[in-house]
């Protein structure tokens, strides 16, 4: 059981970056699926939700209307459109796997290792 | 909206033990939470599941020293015969439809 982020950079303020989580070793299609952050030095920071369908999305209010996430269950993959980056976007983002079946949200079992992002001001 | 509530640090000795604590928010008791350990520069890892009334699920592979346990609003965990790998940030989570909460995490220093 895996979870592998990727896309992660250094970009300017008002720029773009896109993220994606790669799964393998469970039912992919089964799982609703999460973005956490965490800026350097500071705690976890629940970014956004996503159901096993996509039916329902959920996002923290420091990133609605900037950030966008989907997912792709044919290639096992989650993503995590970022626009309009800001220097407090700055982070570890960290894809992890809800344990709890159903409408989002639950306990975070599975957790990647992590993509950093750097947004210069 | 619940929050969260965590020391920000805690120390014992090595093969000792030490109780970390996770306080919800006022009217929010009856919360089930997960506890995460994050070792220096590594991910998150998913330790256990904590219900009110004190029953937990522990993740594959999470040794018997870590254990868990509620009183009121408050969660905790317990972790047993200290080791250094037990050295690390803990952090609680809690959720409802739609949102996720963590604590602001505490660091737990093995002397």
């Amino acid at each position: 059981v895996q979870l592998v982020e990727s896309g992660g950079g250094l970009v300017k303020s008002g720029e773009s970056l896109r993220l994606s989580c790669a799964a393998s070793g469970f039912t992919f299609s089964t799982y609703n699926m999460n973005w956490v952050r965490q800026a350097p030095g500071k705690g976890l920071e629940w970014v956004s939700s996503i159901s096993s369908s996509s039916s329902y999305i959920y996002y923290a209010d420091s990133v609605k209307g900037r950030f966008t996430l989907s997912r792709d269950n044919a290639k096992n993959s989650l993503y995590l459109q970022m626009n309009s980056l800001r220097a407090e976007d700055t982070a570890v983002y960290y894809c992890a796997r809800d344990s709890r079946p159903g409408t989002p949200c639950g306990p975070f079992d599975i957790w990647g290792q992590g993509t950093v992002v750097t947004v210069s001001s | 909206q619940v929050v969260l509530t965590q020391s920000p640090s805690a120390s014992a000795s090595l093969g000792a033990s030490v109780k970390l604590t996770c306080t919800l928010s006022s009217g929010h008791s009856s919360y089930t939470i997960a506890w995460h350990q994050q070792q220096p520069e590594k991910g998150p890892r998913f330790l256990m599941q904590l219900n009110s009334d004190g029953s937990h699920t522990k993740g594959d592979g999470i040794p018997d020293r870590f254990s868990g346990s509620s009183s009121g609003a408050e969660r905790h965990l317990t972790i047993s015969s200290l080791q250094s790998e037990d050295e690390a940030d803990y952090y609680c989570q809690t959720w409802g439809t739609g949102y996720v909460v963590f604590g602001g995490g505490t660091k737990l220093t093995v002397l």
